[in-house]
């Protein structure tokens, strides 16, 4: 099984601050990354599949980048909405998997 | 517009078994992967199963023999089936689809269910 980790756990941001989180995972995956934000008490949304491909309707401050086992989901510019907890997740094998999340405060 | 919305969660006694439904639209389920993901209470999300455009179905080993996945192409719905439920099967349960493999496109508002006597 891919072991996906994150880091930070928790981050608490000022707005308008640059956020960076990290997922690794513990082989090579290629580009099969997903990222995910998750707002308090609602279902997750896609942000960003394939490392590095926006999904359709999603701001432009959040991107990602990275490859084979270590990626990278930045938002440039956190915005008071983007308070959340932001999964990492591999599509590369089965079973798929989750990374164990990062929470995102506003201060 | 795409919609997935859950149903058949609830409260049920360890041991028992639940069938939980997604029906889907805006999208067709035969030509989507479509996949259940859980979240127990206050903890991350686990992948439970997929289907794909082809058929091929996949579990957690955590659910492995005692869930099922399928799908209706004429309701154009999935169903998770699942037995022999567990305490630690006490989550909300997404319903999620994707186009180009199972990377959870659009996901539904979630059905909770609880395994407890």
């Amino acid at each position: 099984e891919i072991v996906l980790t994150q880091s930070p756990e928790f981050q608490s941001v000022t707005p308008k601050e640059k956020v960076t989180i990290t997922c690794r995972a513990s082989q090579s995956i290629g580009s099969s990354l997903h990222w995910y934000q998750q707002r308090p008490d609602q279902s997750p949304k896609l942000l960003i599949k394939y490392a590095s491909q926006s999904f359709s309707g999603v701001p432009s401050r959040f991107s990602g980048s990275g490859s084979g086992t270590h990626f990278t989901l930045t938002i440039n510019g956190l915005e008071p909405e983007d308070a959340a907890t932001y999964y990492c997740h591999q599509s590369y094998t089965y079973p798929l998997t989750f990374g164990g999340g990062t929470k995102v405060e506003i201060k | 517009e795409v919609h997935l919305v859950e149903s058949g969660g609830g409260l049920i006694q360890p041991g028992g078994s639940l069938r939980l439904s997604c029906a889907a639209s805006g999208l067709s389920v035969s030509s989507q992967y479509m996949s259940w993901v859980r979240q127990a209470p206050g903890k991350g999300l686990e992948w439970v199963s997929v289907i794909s455009s082809g058929g091929d179905r996949y579990y957690a080993a955590s659910v492995k023999g005692r869930f099922a996945i399928s799908r209706d192409n004429s309701k154009n719905t999935v169903d998770l089936q699942m037995n022999s439920l567990r305490g630690e099967d006490t989550a909300i349960y997404y319903c999620a689809a994707s186009t180009v493999g199972p990377s959870g496109d659009y996901w539904g508002q979630g059905t909770l269910v609880t395994v407890s006597s």
